[in-house]
């Protein structure tokens, strides 16, 4: 079964400080990655997404991820973050022969001004 | 086009009582799901279906009861409604066609008291 680790569950940054966010999964066959991004009182929004190709994936808003294989890692990352970042960013893992899309356990971001 | 649609967007119930969570999508996707979340516990999948009359249990069915009729419509049931299942309820659904992009619905926010 596939399952997926985010390892920051609190990350508070200052305005124009880079970001990383770490993301693990483990299943052993092909999958797509996601990230989905979580504003207050909002509904998910995708970020981005990784389904084959260029490991090095640009999304929405500045955001990119890198998916390595054999890390089985897919880390988001963001060069300068702003106050309007302050969120809550979901990881997530989908198994591309049963569609099923598992999601870890959340980061919550606060960027102060 | 409304993607997908579910109703009721809040909903205060009594221990003990039944409702329905409904999720209706318009995309023509074969692929639907049903989403808890929880502070601290990211998004856990309750059930989900490949096609219309088939359905499979995700992470946490317990105390869940989902069909597929059609292809357009998959709605959550609460037989007996305990506090444990306070929550926010999204739906998906994806579709090969679409490339495996996941639409969720906005939320249903549930408090059993």
């Amino acid at each position: 079964a596939q399952s997926v680790s985010q390892h920051n569950h609190h990350v508070i940054l200052s305005e124009a400080a880079s970001l990383e966010l770490g993301c693990n999964y483990s299943y052993g066959g092909t999958v797509n990655l996601f990230w989905y991004v979580q504003y207050p009182g909002q509904h998910l929004q995708l970020l981005l997404k990784y389904f084959s190709g260029d490991p090095l994936v640009k999304g929405i808003k500045g955001f990119e991820a890198e998916f390595i294989k054999s890390k089985f890692s897919f880390n988001l990352r963001k060069p300068s973050v702003q106050w309007s970042d302050t969120a809550e960013y979901f990881c997530a893992v989908q198994n591309t022969g049963f569609q099923k899309l598992v999601f870890g356990t959340g980061t919550r971001l606060l960027v102060s001004p | 086009n409304a993607g997908v649609t579910q109703t009721p967007k809040f909903q205060v119930l009594k221990t003990g009582q039944s409702m329905t969570l409904q999720c209706a999508q318009d995309m023509n996707h074969e692929y639907m799901s049903w989403y808890r979340q929880d502070p601290g516990m990211g998004l856990r999948l309750i059930h989900y279906s490949v096609g219309a009359g088939i359905t499979d249990q995700g992470e946490v069915p317990n105390g869940y009861n989902v069909s597929r009729s059609t292809t357009e419509d998959f709605p959550l049931r609460l037989l007996s409604a305990a506090p444990s299942q306070t929550s926010v309820y999204f739906c998906a659904s994806t579709s090969w066609d679409s490339g495996n992009t996941i639409y969720f619905g906005e939320g249903s926010w549930l408090t059993v008291v």
